[in-house]
């Protein structure tokens, strides 16, 4: 069935570091890929989203890009900033019509001043 | 306007005890969502309303959960019986979702209730 993988955390960096977390999906399909975010003592926020093979979505410095070739949707932040401490979780649409989201197991992201 | 909002925003029972967490999501949206979150772990889907449809119970752990809508708006989930296994966060989240489009709406998530069961 439909599943989402992530790397596990937590990950652990210092502030401006490079940040990728990486996410894969099974390949049935093409859904739309998302990024969700929850920040400590928060609910869940949509981070980006991509549609279709080759999408870029991006939102306050963070990118992630459709690859459908390695069914990949990596989360890449240039420099990271202790406010981006939080868990990231990748989701998919389940299947290719659905409107229900199949969410990976998240990944914990500290960031050291 | 405003969010998705979930009562209570925790609640302690005894093992046995039947539970009731209750969500009201985000005026006009049509589809509602339940997901559980134990600790440290990732989202589990538990049920999906969409519009009038039937609803999708196809995550929901045993026949002790259930849950309803009415009027296509408020939505209560239901745990019978509880276990200690059932503590977690439980998260409601709604969205704009229109059946038989291929593009997926964004889900809005509510503060969450954490059950804890004793």
């Amino acid at each position: 069935g439909d599943s989402v993988t992530q790397m596990e955390g937590p990950v652990t960096l210092s502030e401006e570091a490079f940040l990728t977390i990486n996410c894969t999906y099974t390949a049935t399909g093409y859904p739309s890929l998302f990024w969700y975010v929850q920040y400590p003592g928060e609910g869940l926020q949509l981070l980006l989203k991509a549609t279709k093979a080759d999408d870029k979505g991006s939102n306050k410095g963070f990118e992630a890009t459709y690859r459908k070739e390695t069914t990949s949707f990596h989360l890449e932040k240039g420099s990271v900033q202790v406010s981006d401490s939080a868990v990231y979780f990748c989701a998919r649409q389940r299947g290719n019509y659905g409107q229900n989201f199949v969410f990976g197991p998240g990944t914990r992201l500290s960031v050291l001043p | 306007g405003a969010g998705v909002s979930q009562s209570p925003s925790n609640k302690v029972t005894e093992k046995g005890k039947d539970v009731e967490l209750r969500c009201d999501p985000i005026s006009g949206h049509t589809a509602l969502y339940w997901y559980r979150q134990s600790l440290g772990q990732g989202l589990e889907f538990l049920i999906y309303f969409q519009g009038n449809s039937a609803p999708d119970k196809s995550g929901l752990p045993s026949d002790r959960f259930s849950a309803e809508r009415t009027g296509g708006s408020v939505s209560t989930l239901t745990i019978q019986r509880t276990q200690q296994e059932d503590s977690a966060v439980y998260l409601c989240a709604s969205s704009l979702a229109l059946s038989g489009h291929s593009v997926s709406y964004e889900q809005y998530f509510g503060p969450g209730t954490r059950l804890t069961v004793t």
